[in-house]
């Protein structure tokens, strides 16, 4: 059964930092990742999609990796910002339609 | 495109009572997902259509539960009756996708039931 785990549960930061966050998965089997972000009160944003077979996606001051074989994927945040605080999780697809999602990084980037 | 709609945005009920949650999904995709989120349990995946069909309610906590998807822009999650253990966020979220491959999800602002 695929399990995803993200760590740490919860990082604060002063504004300005570059931080990591970390997705592992326990089966190498997927297909693609997303990393998605949800500030309180609303839905999630998806904001990369890696498919199995590349190993990063940047968009902006965000960079996600991926590496399959050792199940573990990344999200790099370039000069974090305050309004970079929010929760963070990431989810992997493992075909017939389902998704599963982490418990979420909740992230505050203090100003 | 407005993305996935959903409403209302909050209900507040008496425990008995039948809950009608509602989800339009973005127009041309083809997948369409109900999920539930609680503090102790996370993001759980209830229910999923494709091509308006059900795949899988394997999610579903009980027969309670019951989810429809007349056409490809409307789908409706129904409780009833209602308990004070349903009370959670409940997110529609809609793809394009296939049984080996699925682009990005888009979620609607979610559902706040809160269940007297």
């Amino acid at each position: 059964k695929q399990e995803v785990t993200q760590i740490p549960a919860a990082l604060s930061v002063p504004e300005g930092e570059n931080l990591v966050l970390n997705c592992s998965f326990t089966d190498s089997a997927i297909y693609n990742l997303q990393w998605f972000r949800q500030d309180p009160g609303k839905g999630l944003t998806s904001l990369l999609l890696i498919q199995s077979s590349q190993r990063e996606q940047t968009s902006g001051r965000l960079n996600a990796s991926l590496d399959k074989s050792s199940g573990r994927s990344t999200l790099y945040i370039a000069a974090s910002q305050p309004g970079d605080s929010a929760t963070y999780l990431c989810a992997v697809y493992t075909g017939g339609f389902k998704t599963i999602f982490g418990a979420g990084t909740r992230l505050f980037v203090k100003a | 495109d407005a993305g996935v709609i959903q409403s209302p945005r909050h209900e507040v009920t008496e425990m008995g009572q039948e809950v009608t949650l509602r989800c339009k999904p973005i127009s041309g995709h083809n997948s369409l997902f109900w999920y539930r989120q609680t503090m102790m349990r996370g993001l759980e995946l209830l229910i999923y259509f494709n091509n308006n069909v059900p795949i899988d309610d394997s999610g579903m906590p009980e027969d309670r539960f019951s989810a429809k998807m007349p056409n490809a822009s409307f789908s409706t999650l129904k409780i009833q009756p209602s308990e004070p253990r349903d009370s959670a966020v409940y997110f529609c979220a809609s793809s394009l996708g296939g049984v080996d491959s699925q682009e990005k999800l888009f979620f609607g602002s979610g559902t706040q039931l809160s269940v007297l």
